[in-house]
């Protein structure tokens, strides 16, 4: 069974600081989607990393995928206020191909970023 | 406009009472998916579809009914809502199952007395 875990589950940061959040899941998977979600609102899509050593960057945000660890990082570069939100990583349960279309999510990670 | 579209947004119910939440998209995507999101637990998929006539469970089904009788909709149906139903809902679509994000609805948030 695919676990998707999540840490930090709370981050506070000060404005201008790095910080990383990651997310680790328990089998094998080539894929892997990370959202943001404002309080109050819906998710919204972030990433998509969609192979071994796959890189993407949005602005402060930058997000990696390491297929063999079995790890995925969110780096947040000089945070500001406008970063404070809910993230999430997602990993389907089942090779592509496969029959399965599950979408298993961390828990998320509250990110408040401070003046 | 690209959406998924969620109605009720709100709804207070009691138990017992069936009841329908509507999903619908318009940007022809052939996977749709429910979700529940509650506090510490994270969203869990309820159910998903990956085209016409193709349901599957997702890791949360009990309780819960879905169909898929044409591409843009995918209601989820609670047959006899109780308490611990009650949470935030998220319907989602993407044009396939893997390779695409996943645009979500606005959500409704069910209350089950």
């Amino acid at each position: 069974e695919l676990k998707v875990e999540q840490n930090p589950l709370f981050l506070s940061m000060q404005e201008g600081k790095n910080y990383t959040i990651y997310c680790n899941y328990s089998t094998t998977s080539d894929r892997l989607y990370w959202y943001r979600q404002d309080p109050g609102k819906s998710l919204e899509s972030l990433f998509v990393l969609l192979s071994n050593g796959a890189v993407k960057q949005e602005g402060r945000l930058m997000a990696s995928l390491d297929t063999k660890a079995r790890l995925s990082t969110l780096h947040i570069t000089a945070a500001v206020h406008d970063l404070s939100a809910t993230y999430f990583c997602a990993v389907p349960s089942g090779n592509y191909g496969g029959s399965q279309g599950n979408l298993i999510f961390g828990k998320g990670t509250k990110l408040s970023v401070k003046p | 406009e690209a959406q998924v579209t969620q109605n009720p947004r709100y709804l207070i119910t009691v138990t017992g009472k069936k009841l329908t939440v509507t999903c619908s998209q318009n940007m022809n995507h052939e996977y749709m998916s429910w979700y529940r999101q509650d506090p510490g637990l994270g969203l869990r998929q309820i159910y998903y579809s990956m085209n016409v006539e193709v349901t599957d469970k997702g890791d949360v089904p009990e309780g819960y009914k879905v169909s898929r009788k044409e591409k843009r909709n995918f209601p989820l149906i609670l047959e006899s809502p109780s308490p611990n139903q009650t949470s935030l809902y998220f319907c989602a679509s993407s044009r396939d199952r893997h390779n695409q994000p996943q645009h979500f609805g606005d959500g409704t948030r069910l209350s089950i007395l």
